[in-house]
């Protein structure tokens, strides 16, 4: 089946040290990846997205993520947090065009 | 910046009742996307509709669901008859590409 998976439930990373939020899935062909932030009562927002080319994406508010294809992994990275970076992030898959699939979340706090 | 938006924000029914949540997509967007996100769990794919058809959907959209675009610029999620577990955070999401996706702020939908 195909599938998102994000292992860590929460992430807890001091103010100004780098993060890395986890990101594996299992799907058949090529599919496009993406990286969407909740904040408390609100929609998803989107960060980044890998569809093809250079495996580094860059994104919103200084994230990227890093898409292995060996690995089939796509970390979410930030080089230096900030306390307002604390929200709930979202792993997603789109598969067959139509449909995305989205992991179950992980939490990050920063701690200032 | 345009944005997606959705009325109500929350909507309260008795079970069985009849419910409409209401989407107004960005204006040059052709895909759109329903998903629902039960309380601290994961966002769920419910359907996508392109051209003015359904294109993909989940298992849990079933018979009591139904999806319209009836003026060009709403997009409107139907529940025929609400149970308890329809309780959720319902997303509208549109796309220009069919990739990344524009989230509303979404519609708490509490069945009692």
């Amino acid at each position: 089946a195909q599938s998102v998976a994000q292992p860590e439930d929460q992430v807890n990373v001091a103010e100004g040290n780098p993060l890395t939020v986890k990101c594996t899935y299992s799907v058949s062909g090529n599919p496009y990846l993406f990286w969407y932030v909740q904040y408390p009562n609100r929609g998803l927002q989107f960060l980044l997205k890998y569809i093809t080319g250079d495996n580094l994406v860059k994104g919103s508010y200084g994230f990227e993520a890093e898409f292995n294809k060996s690995q089939t992994s796509f970390h979410l990275k930030k080089p230096s947090a900030l306390v307002s970076d604390s929200a709930l992030y979202f792993c997603a898959v789109n598969i067959g065009g139509f449909k995305t699939i989205f992991g179950a979340g992980t939490r990050l706090f920063v701690k200032a | 910046e345009p944005e997606v938006t959705q009325t109500p924000s929350h909507q309260v029914t008795q079970m069985g009742q009849e419910v409409i949540l209401r989407c107004v997509p960005i204006s040059n967007h052709l895909y759109f996307y329903w998903y629902r996100q039960i309380l601290g769990q994961k966002v769920e794919f419910l359907v996508s509709f392109y051209n003015n058809e359904i294109s993909e959907k989940s298992e849990i959209f079933d018979d009591q669901f139904s999806v319209e675009r009836p003026d060009g610029s709403n997009f409107t999620l139907k529940i025929r008859s609400t149970k308890l577990e329809d309780s959720a955070m319902y997303f509208c999401a549109s796309s220009d590409s069919g990739d990344e996706q524009f989230f509303g702020p979404g519609t708490r939908l509490t069945v009692l």
